[in-house]
């Protein structure tokens, strides 16, 4: 079975560029998240969706972060202006949900982004 | 919100040697993930652990879920080299959707 695929795997642009990256989910899968990771900040949790509805966006750090879920097995998530404390490893993430509880996020390989 | 207090931060061992890894959280979950990260990867899921009491093993990992359901643990035994990366507990609240995540482990294991 296909896992979360991600994409791109790496990109490098200037600051002031817009950046997307873009999100398959498990086929089936109810719940989306997506993640940054830096050395400073560990893993943040940045917005999740449930059934292509955000739910909870309280850790997309300022307005220039903006992301979407237009169907069931597509998600963007898009920095516009990019700046070079962008820059970080941005993961999705998806889960399953049961009636004993969700169940564990299966994670992408991540795009490592570059903002120079 | 709950935090999670995972320790320690990192771990330097020789192979072959046990390796043992804690999370603790101030509130309670109702269930509990242990993940590894390798180089380069997304992290991916080694254990979840449903109920208090839980003791679960898969190859040299065993985990459990504390009976006050504020923490658990994972133990590795007998370390190899391809154990390094980075460990995650997580927990989560039934039907919350989301999981919070400890700061991780970083595991390094000398040949």
């Amino acid at each position: 079975d296909a896992g979360v695929i991600q994409s791109p795997r790496h990109e490098v642009t200037e600051m002031g560029q817009e950046v997307t990256l873009r999100c398959k989910p498990i086929s089936g899968h109810d719940y989306l998240f997506w993640y940054r990771q830096t050395m400073m900040r560990g893993l943040e949790l940045l917005i999740y969706f449930n059934n292509n509805v955000p739910i909870d966006d309280s850790g997309m750090p300022e307005d220039r972060f903006s992301a979407k879920m237009p169907n069931a097995s597509f998600s963007t998530l898009k920095i516009q202006p990019s700046e070079p404390r962008d820059s970080a490893v941005y993961f999705c993430a998806s889960s399953l949900a049961r009636d004993r509880g969700n169940q564990p996020q299966h994670f992408g390989d991540g795009t490592r982004l570059s903002i120079l | 919100g709950q935090q999670l207090n995972q320790s320690p931060q990192s771990m330097f061992i020789q192979e072959g040697e046990d390796v043992s890894m804690n999370c603790t959280s101030s509130s309670i979950f109702n269930t509990w993930l242990w993940y590894k990260q390798d180089p380069g990867e997304g992290p991916v899921l080694l254990i979840a652990l449903y109920k208090a009491g839980e003791l679960t093993s898969n190859g040299r990992l065993t985990a459990q879920f504390g009976i006050t359901r504020k923490d658990s643990f994972l133990n590795i035994s007998a370390s190899i080299p391809s154990d390094v990366g980075i460990y995650f507990c997580a927990g989560q609240l039934r039907y919350a959707g989301k999981s919070t995540f400890g700061d991780g482990t970083t595991l390094t294991v000398k040949p």
